[in-house]
């Protein structure tokens, strides 16, 4: 079985102040990672995914995520946050071969002015 | 293009009533799914569909029923509403870019229905 853990349900921070969103992963196969974001009133949108490769991945928005197998990490983060970035994230794995996407219990970031 | 969309955006039912809730997606994506969000819980999978004609259970499937009977609907039913099942729905749909490796999809969720039942 896999499951998500993160570990901060609420992340306040001001504008422009670094932020680490952190994820762990439990899981006896392999996974891809995702980190999704939910803007207010809003369905979620991919932020960024990690299936192979560089184990750094960027969006387009300045965050990026790093792939830690040893850790079993894929930690968010972004070194200046603006208001906008006031959301939901969600980090999500999905097991190889398979058609589940597995969600963590989600981060409520707040940017403060 | 309008993505995924969801009907209705709200619901208030009492216990015991049925409901509908429709999804509908223009991109020709062969996934879709619905899932509920409670506080504190993250999305949890109700049910999903791999295409036209098939459904399988997700992580949370009782008391719903779902249907896939054209490709860009995914149906998501409540026969006899409780209020455990007091919830925003999400449904989301996916492509396969890669056929060899379905867990690479990128899910599109649609906005979502916020049901009370009373």
């Amino acid at each position: 079985a896999q499951s998500v853990t993160q570990l901060d349900s609420q992340v306040p921070v001001f504008e422009e102040a670094p932020v680490e969103l952190r994820c762990n992963y439990s899981s006896s196969v392999s996974v891809y990672l995702f980190w999704y974001v939910q803007y207010p009133n809003q369905g979620l949108q991919l932020l960024l995914k990690y299936l192979s490769g560089s184990t750094l991945v960027e969006s387009i928005n300045g965050f990026e995520a790093e792939f830690n197998k040893s850790q079993t990490s894929f930690h968010l983060r972004k070194p200046s946050v603006h208001i906008s970035d006031t959301a939901e994230y969600f980090c999500a794995v999905s097991p190889y071969n398979t058609d589940k996407l597995i969600f963590g219990t989600g981060t409520r970031l707040q940017v403060f002015p | 293009n309008a993505g995924v969309t969801q009907t209705p955006k709200f619901r208030v039912l009492k216990t015991g009533q049925s409901m509908t809730l429709l999804c509908a997606q223009d991109m020709n994506h062969e996934y879709m799914y619905w899932y509920r969000q409670d506080p504190g819980m993250g999305l949890r999978l109700i049910h999903y569909s791999v295409g036209e004609g098939t459904t399988a259970k997700g992580e949370v499937p009782d008391g719903y029923n779902v249907s896939r009977l054209k490709k860009q609907n995914f149906l998501l039913g409540l026969e006899s509403a409780a209020p455990s099942q007091t919830s925003v729905y999400f449904c989301a749909s996916s492509y396969r870019p890669d056929s060899r490796k379905p867990s690479t999809d990128t899910q599109y969720f649609g906005p979502g229905t916020r049901l009370t039942v009373l």
